[in-house]
């Protein structure tokens, strides 16, 4: 049974701070890795999206990366700002034969940007 | 990308009620997913909605529950029933997108937040 662990469960950082949260996943078979934002008491945001064959995406701030033999994703954030302040979420999925189509989520990380 | 439409937003209910959450995507789409996110928690996959067939529930969650119609490929619903304080969460509806390079991408609508008093 696949399980998605995200470290740390809160983060607390000053503007304008790198930072890194991470993802790790209990069975490397999956199909793809995708990192969501959410904010409070909204729907989730696709951030980012990485393939099995991948190593790593990038969009603007963000860079995700990933580790499919050790079973772990990071989120990398550059030059943090008040605006990025949300819950992050990873989100695995498997190969479609033992899984179907469905996503499992980690607890999320809950990001505070401090101004 | 996908635009998914959730109705109500919020709502509060009494229990032994039933409730359903309306979900509408702007285009066809073969599977839609129901999840819900219990306070604190992350999200965990109730069902898939097929259109044309029965949807697919997971591992513990019930037809009798939670019923789901998807009556063409661009809607679908799901009724909360005889809700207890514990169905209390957000339930969220979502798709599949093509998003970069062809990847299927999930996509979420915002949510309807229920609390059953």
């Amino acid at each position: 049974k696949q399980e998605v662990t995200q470290i740390p469960a809160a983060l607390s950082v000053p503007e304008g701070e790198n930072l890194v949260l991470n993802c790790s996943f209990t069975d490397s078979a999956i199909y793809n890795l995708q990192w969501f934002r959410q904010d409070p008491g909204k729907g989730l945001t696709s951030l980012l999206l990485i393939q099995s064959s991948q190593r790593e995406q990038t969009s603007g701030r963000l860079n995700a990366s990933l580790d499919k033999s050790s079973g772990r994703s990071t989120l990398y954030i550059a030059a943090s700002q008040p605006g990025d302040s949300a819950t992050y979420l990873c989100a695995v999925k498997n190969l479609p034969l033992e899984y179907g189509n469905k996503l499992v989520f980690g607890a999320g990380t809950i990001l505070r940007v401090k101004s | 990308s996908a635009v998914i439409s959730q109705k109500p937003s919020r709502d509060i209910c009494q229990r032994g009620t039933s409730l359903t959450i309306q979900c509408q995507v702007d285009s066809q789409v073969t599977m839609m997913f129901w999840y819900r996110q219990q306070p604190g928690q992350s999200l965990t996959l109730i069902a898939t909605a097929n259109q044309g067939s029965e949807a697919t529930y997971e591992s513990g969650f019930v037809i009798d529950k939670f019923p789901i119609s998807r009556p063409n490929l661009t809607f679908s619903t799901l009724t909360v029933s005889n809700m207890s304080p514990e169905d209390s969460s957000i339930y969220l509806c979502s798709v599949f997108d093509r998003g970069k390079a062809g990847a299927n991408v999930l996509t979420f609508g915002a949510g309807s937040r229920l609390t059953v008093l």
